[in-house]
């Protein structure tokens, strides 16, 4: 099977724009969840989506959003870019249940100058 | 706020030599645990899980230990290689709470 697919790898944009990444989980998975990696923060989750639905939600602010489509592909917007935003976003993709073994992408590295 | 944390952040083995990398969970109620391993620039890796009700996990050439009484989880990795050189992470997870600790860097000397 292939891997948990994200686009793009790499990305700069400039504070107050908006952003959108992809995320295809892998084949049969119907759980996505987003992440952001920080060398501060470390590992924080930011949603999970299940069936077109946010089923879990972490403590993110509101410029933070996602979707998920029917076929389980998933995208994260970030709307008002703020320097702090900078950091690797992950993906991870499991069975029905959150609690299940999350497979992660290769992530997008999202820059704001 | 409850974290999961780490006890050392950096860790530097010979080749060879095991390596055990430890880690604290705050959360007595968790009930599953997981190990990843991240090489730069990628992706965080599965290693291996461990359910609450199990004491002691073994996969290819690692082991993973819970022990409940003081909330420790920890990861052995037999005869380390050059390609075991990563960050290692931990993460609990209770009722959909999924929390990753910050991770240990190994290094391998060869």
């Amino acid at each position: 099977k292939a891997g948990v697919t994200q686009t793009p790898r790499y990305l700069i944009k400039t504070r107050g724009q908006q952003v959108t990444l992809s995320c295809s989980p892998i084949s049969g998975h119907r759980s996505v969840s987003w992440y952001q990696q920080t060398p501060g923060q470390g590992l924080q989750f930011l949603f999970e989506y299940f069936s077109e639905t946010q089923r879990n939600k972490g403590n993110f602010p509101g410029r933070f959003s996602g979707r998920q489509f029917s076929n389980s592909r998933s995208e994260m917007n970030v709307s008002t870019l703020e320097l702090g935003d900078s950091a690797l976003y992950l993906c991870a993709s499991s069975g029905d249940y959150f609690s299940d073994t999350q497979y992660f992408g290769p992530g997008t590295r999202l820059t704001v100058l | 706020g409850e974290n999961v944390g780490l006890h050392l952040p950096t860790l530097s083995v010979q080749e060879g030599d095991n390596s055990i990398i430890n880690c604290a969970y705050s959360n007595s109620a968790s009930d599953y645990f997981i190990w990843y391993k991240q090489e730069s620039g990628k992706g965080p890796q599965f290693i291996i899980d461990i359910r609450s009700n199990m004491d002691k996990r073994q996969g290819q050439r690692v082991t993973v230990l819970l022990n409940k009484t003081v909330k420790h989880l920890s990861l052995q990795i037999a005869a380390t290689q050059p390609g075991d050189s990563a960050v290692y992470f931990c993460a609990e997870n209770y009722n959909n709470d999924m929390r990753f600790g910050a991770g240990t860097r190994l290094t391998v000397k060869p």
